[in-house]
């Protein structure tokens, strides 16, 4: 079975760069089927998808995002990363790494990231 | 931009049907997957690609898709499926989800 989980800083700063790593268990991020997500969900909000990567590096953002948005992924630690530059108050969310890129049956529980000073 | 629109609220009795419906521009040409969000949880995939089940996810959920309209159903509504329930779809490399609906079982 499949398990994402998330990390990384619960406040970040405005103007600073917000980064989270997802960890995978039980299956290898270098799979030639899967793709793996980024999504976030504003608090007491919807979701909105952020991007995703595939394992040779190769990615898709959310137009609304691309220029703020680098998601790299490091296949010896069987990780992949999300980073967001200028951050703001406006991408205070819970953020979800998933596995997929048009369905998602696999979330990670989701980490709270706060925007403040 | 592809946009999908959902009702804010549906609320049922239990053991009744509840239909959550999902539209946005020609949506019946594109597949759709349906997502259940407990207060405090990941969301859960029910319906990917318009129809199928994934594992585990019972039998009373089911899906469709035609026109500009897809459609949740839950059959036998029960009291654990109270939930925010998403739809989201994918258009040319884009991935958007509804807004959600709140379903209520009362």
């Amino acid at each position: 079975q499949v398990q994402l989980q998330e990390s990384g800083p619960g406040l970040v700063k405005p103007s600073q760069t917000l980064s989270l790593t997802c960890t995978v268990s039980g299956g290898s991020i270098s799979n030639d089927n899967y793709y793996w997500s980024w999504i976030r969900q504003h608090p007491g909000k919807g979701l909105e998808w952020i991007g995703y990567i595939y394992y040779s590096g190769s990615t898709y953002y959310n137009p609304s995002l691309k220029s703020r948005v680098t998601m790299s992924v490091d296949t010896s630690k069987n990780q992949f990363s999300l980073k967001l530059t200028s951050v703001t108050a406006a991408d205070t969310a819970v953020y979800y790494c998933a596995r997929g890129a048009y369905h998602y049956p696999y979330w990670g529980q989701g980490t709270l990231v706060t925007v403040s000073s | 931009s592809f946009e999908l629109t959902q009702p804010p609220s549906v609320s049922v009795s239990p053991g009744q049907t509840a239909t959550i419906t999902c539209s946005g521009d020609k949506l019946g040409d594109k597949y759709v997957c349906w997502y259940q969000q407990q207060p405090g949880q990941s969301p859960v995939m029910v319906i990917y690609e318009n129809t199928k089940r994934p594992s585990g996810i019972p039998e009373r959920f089911s899906g469709s898709n035609s026109g500009s309209t897809a459609t949740l159903t839950v059959s036998g509504t029960q009291a654990m499926d109270e939930a925010d329930y998403y739809c989201q779809a994918w258009d040319s490399s884009t991935v958007v989800f509804g807004g959600g609906t709140q379903l209520t079982v009362l």
